[in-house]
């Protein structure tokens, strides 16, 4: 079975802060992982996802096989980025685009 | 285009009765999921149809069911609710059902069972 574990409900920082939001897996085969994120009145949307290796809005995410984690990292918080975001994985015998969420992790940043 | 739409925005029922969610994918997108989102959780998968055609189904009983229309829009359908049905559900759409295709999602439907 596929599990997504997103340890954190809530990480609160200040403006300019380092950000680290924890994501671990549980999948047997070959994953796809996402962040997706959800700011206030609005709808989910795709934020990076790992084969992509890019940078959104100074976000990356390395994908570590080693240590089944996915964890979204950024070095300089906005208040902006204030939204909640989950951590999803595509997988699945069927081989079909299903994607497994987390609980996710509310990011609040203060000025 | 305005993205993936769903109605209704809102809906109200009773224990007991069935209702019908609503989704129509992003023009020229083939594949409709279904993921249903209870309060403080992430989405969970329900359904994904892919050409009219059940591609997978997530852990939920019968009473949940779905079909796709030939002009790709879907339905859910949820019979006998129970009040632990109330939720967010949400449709999203990927151009293909194969791989991971990035899914957009739609603004979801709020149902409130009583």
């Amino acid at each position: 079975a596929q599990r997504v574990t997103q340890p954190e409900k809530l990480l609160s920082v200040f403006k300019g802060a380092p950000v680290e939001l924890k994501c671990n897996y549980s999948y047997s085969g070959s994953p796809e992982l996402f962040w997706y994120v959800q700011y206030s009145r609005q709808r989910l949307q795709l934020l990076l996802r790992h084969i992509s290796r890019e940078s959104i809005k100074g976000f990356t995410a390395d994908l570590n096989k080693g240590e089944t984690s996915f964890h979204l990292k950024k070095p300089f918080a906005q208040e902006e980025d204030s939204a909640m975001y989950y951590c999803a994985l595509s997988g699945g015998d069927s081989g079909y685009s299903t994607l497994t969420f987390g609980k996710g992790t509310m990011l609040l940043v203060s000025p | 285009d305005a993205g993936v739409t769903q109605s209704p925005t809102h809906l109200i029922k009773t224990r007991g009765q069935q209702v019908t969610l609503r989704c129509s994918p992003i023009s020229g997108h083939k594949s409709v999921s279904w993921y249903q989102q209870v309060l403080g959780q992430g989405p969970q998968f329900i359904f994904q149809y892919y050409e009219k055609e059940e591609r997978g189904r997530g852990n939920f009983p019968d009473r949940f069911s779905a079909r796709q229309f030939p002009n790709y829009s879907s339905e859910l359908n949820v019979n006998a609710l129970l009040l632990g049905d109330s939720a967010l559900y949400l449709c999203a759409s990927s151009s293909a059902g194969q791989g991971s295709y990035e899914q957009y999602f739609g603004p979801g439907t709020r149902l409130t069972v009583t």
